[in-house]
């Protein structure tokens, strides 16, 4: 079973307001990625990280998204003003380096009002 | 472009029976593949994985997938299914360009009657 462990698992917030949640990713695992699953179970990849260093994101993060690694601390994913269509289900997964398996969190659920 | 095909949105199936759930690929290459479930208000979970070798693949709780080049598809089985075997199942593509980022299918429901 994943030791992928994410908070919180819900998150309620209203539009224009700031959303933030946590992942912390196995232990030994360098890579972190974020993808978003919409309640048509579509997935989106968000970001990815090894260690600190963010390895690919797409566009859409570049603006109202933001995520990042510190060292010692949780992963974090942000949404600077959360729009109704960021609700969603926000999985962290992680895995060894050069590992292809993504062991995945349980999630945190977000609504935006 | 790399993509998922599962044509089957929801399958319902006696407990006890058989289930094989389909999946269609699109990738220039060998593909890594791997089938994922998610049970309800929790993450997903990996059954089984294939990188190369041998086409049929084990996995956990009695499920096995089966490659096919020719086909483009990597079909999921399982002899006997069980009520607790209800889920969401993903059919996932790992694209090795840039981060590694995972290709979803749209998933398949599987619902156990008893």
């Amino acid at each position: 079973n994943s030791k992928v462990i994410q908070t919180p698992r819900y998150l309620v917030k209203g539009q224009g307001q700031k959303a933030k949640m946590r992942c912390i990713p196995e232990k030994g695992h360098p890579v972190v990625f974020w993808y978003q699953q919409n309640k048509n179970n579509e997935f989106k990849f968000l970001i990815n990280f090894q260690n600190q260093e963010v390895l690919q994101q797409i566009d859409m993060t570049e603006k109202r998204f933001s995520a990042e690694c510190p060292s010692n601390s949780p992963c974090s994913l942000e949404i600077q003003s959360s729009e109704a269509g960021d609700s969603a289900l926000y999985l962290c997964a992680s895995s060894l380096l050069g590992g292809p398996e993504q062991y995945f969190g349980p999630g945190t659920r977000l609504t935006v009002l | 472009a790399q993509s998922v095909t599962q044509p089957d949105a929801r399958v319902t199936v006696s407990e006890g029976a058989s289930l094989q759930l389909r999946c269609k690929y699109s990738y220039s290459g060998t593909p890594y593949l791997f089938w994922y479930v998610q049970y309800p208000r929790q993450g997903l979970q990996l059954l089984l994985k294939y990188y190369s070798g041998d086409p049929v693949v084990q996995g956990v709780n009695g499920f096995e997938a089966e490659f096919s080049k020719s086909n483009s598809s990597f079909h999921l089985r399982k002899a006997s299914v069980h009520w607790s075997d209800s889920a969401v199942y993903f059919c996932v593509l790992i694209a090795y360009q840039g981060g590694r980022a995972l290709i979803f299918g749209t998933g398949t429901t599987v619902s156990v009657s008893p």
